[in-house]
């Protein structure tokens, strides 16, 4: 049974760039969940999505959106990268639009360095 | 406004030594009390979830327990092998977010 899988695992942007980061949910799973976690604290929520929908969304700009697909598969795209930016990005899948206290499953995440 | 504090920041232990991880939250409408283990640049890796006052739940040597203000997280007879920063996270509401603590950096020594 394939757990959550993200790609890239490390990526390194100038900045101004833009970023785009992709995670594959646990099989069986139909809702993704975009994490941000800065060295040495816990992670903060960027958003979630379910049916293609942006259903939650954390205390983080514009600059910061995503997409699902069909297969339930998502995107993370950052624009005009900050030096800011620069953490771990976490993606969790969990089953159905979460509210009830679904547990989610996290994947390896990608490293990104904004220089 | 909805918070998670976990206590202490750091720990060390010598290997057999038990000890007490703690979670205190503050939410409004808990639907559930999240423990995870992650290692250095590695993802967060689930452990237990809890969802109501006075539910415990084991896997070896770990045991999780929840009151309506905090979540404790003990270890008995830890090994090497169990350092590793432990987060502690709720979901409130309605909503799917997870509001984490900062976690607690557990180092056991041989």
């Amino acid at each position: 049974d394939a757990g959550v899988t993200q790609s890239p695992t490390h990526l390194i942007k100038t900045r101004g760039q833009q970023v785009t980061l992709r995670c594959s949910p646990k099989s069986g799973h139909d809702t993704v969940s975009w994490y941000q976690q800065a060295l040495g604290q816990g992670p903060q929520f960027i958003f979630q999505y379910y049916e293609e929908e942006e259903r939650q969304r954390g205390n983080f700009p514009d600059r910061f959106s995503g997409h699902q697909f069909p297969n339930y598969s998502s995107e993370l795209n950052v624009n005009a990268l900050l030096l800011g930016d620069s953490a771990l990005y976490l993606c969790a899948s969990s089953i159905g639009l979460a509210g009830a206290g679904e547990t989610q499953y996290f994947g390896p995440g990608t490293r990104l360095l904004v220089l | 406004e909805d918070q998670v504090t976990q206590s202490p920041e750091a720990l060390r232990l010598q290997e057999g030594e038990s000890s007490s991880l703690n979670c205190s939250y503050t939410v409004s409408g808990l639907r559930g009390l999240f423990w995870y283990r992650q290692d250095p640049g590695k993802g967060p890796e689930f452990l237990f979830t809890l969802y109501s006052a006075g539910e415990e739940k084991e896997k070896e040597r770990l045991k999780a327990t929840l009151t309506k203000k905090e979540s404790f997280l003990h270890i008995t007879a830890p090994k090497p092998e169990d350092s590793a920063t432990y987060l502690c996270a709720v979901a409130s509401g309605n909503t799917g977010k997870l509001i984490f603590g900062q976690g607690t950096t557990l180092q056991v020594k041989p």
